[in-house]
């Protein structure tokens, strides 16, 4: 199964800050690297897909962007709102796998 | 609109099975994947396996094989899940999610999530 490791685990940053997030990929994956923000108590939202495409409705201080097997979501000024565990997915091959996620929290 | 609307929460006892379903409406139902997710209470996310209703084919998280049993109601638009020999290891969050394509695809709709809590 391909492995996706997500770092840092966990992070805190201060309202307005530019963070990003990575996810490595243990084997070739193409760009079929979606990621998704989940909070308490609601499904997870979808945020990147193809690895750089915006999903509907996000705002656009989020970008996804690729090199060779790391990913990385970027949120250019971090919001209150942006607080929540960040997944990665691949769906290259099956079984699709997350990574284990990345905690944001504010400073 | 696409929506996905799963059934409600439940308690059941161990040993027990239990069937979640995934009410699709605002698109034509056959044409995508329908994909499970689990998360256990202060876990990640894992993928159980989809199901591609306009071929009745299904793909499955080796990890789930024997556990989940996905199906397809192509006269409801529904998707369901049943678990079987519940232990406390699958009280879990349970959602479903529609693949953006046919397959092969990353999930741009999501239910609500089923809580399934295992208890005597």
């Amino acid at each position: 199964d391909i492995q996706l490791t997500q770092s840092p685990s966990s992070m805190s940053a201060s309202l307005g800050d530019r963070v990003s997030l990575t996810c490595q990929s243990s084997q070739g994956i193409g760009n079929y690297l979606s990621w998704y923000q989940h909070k308490p108590g609601k499904p997870p939202k979808p945020m990147i897909y193809y690895a750089t495409n915006l999903a509907d409705g996000v705002p656009s201080r989020f970008s996804g962007s690729r090199s060779g097997s790391d990913y990385s979501l970027t949120i250019s000024s971090l919001e209150s709102e942006d607080t929540a565990i960040y997944y990665c997915l691949q769906y290259d091959e099956y079984p699709y796998t997350f990574g284990a996620g990345t905690k944001l929290e504010l400073k | 609109e696409v929506k996905l609307q799963q059934s409600g929460d439940e308690l059941v006892r161990p040993g027990a099975s239990v069937k979640i379903s995934c009410k699709a409406s605002g698109y034509t139902f056959t044409s995508y994947s329908m994909h499970w997710v689990k998360q256990r209470p202060g876990q990640g996310l894992e993928w159980i396996g989809a199901i591609i209703p306009i071929i009745d084919t299904t793909e499955y998280n080796q990890k789930f094989k024997g556990k989940a049993t996905l199906t397809a109601d192509k006269s409801s638009n529904t998707a369901n899940m049943e678990l079987s020999r519940l232990t406390s290891e699958d009280s879990a969050v349970y959602y479903c999610a529609r693949s953006y394509g046919y397959t092969y695809d990353w999930f741009a709709y999501w239910g609500q999530g089923t809580l399934v809590t295992v208890s005597s």
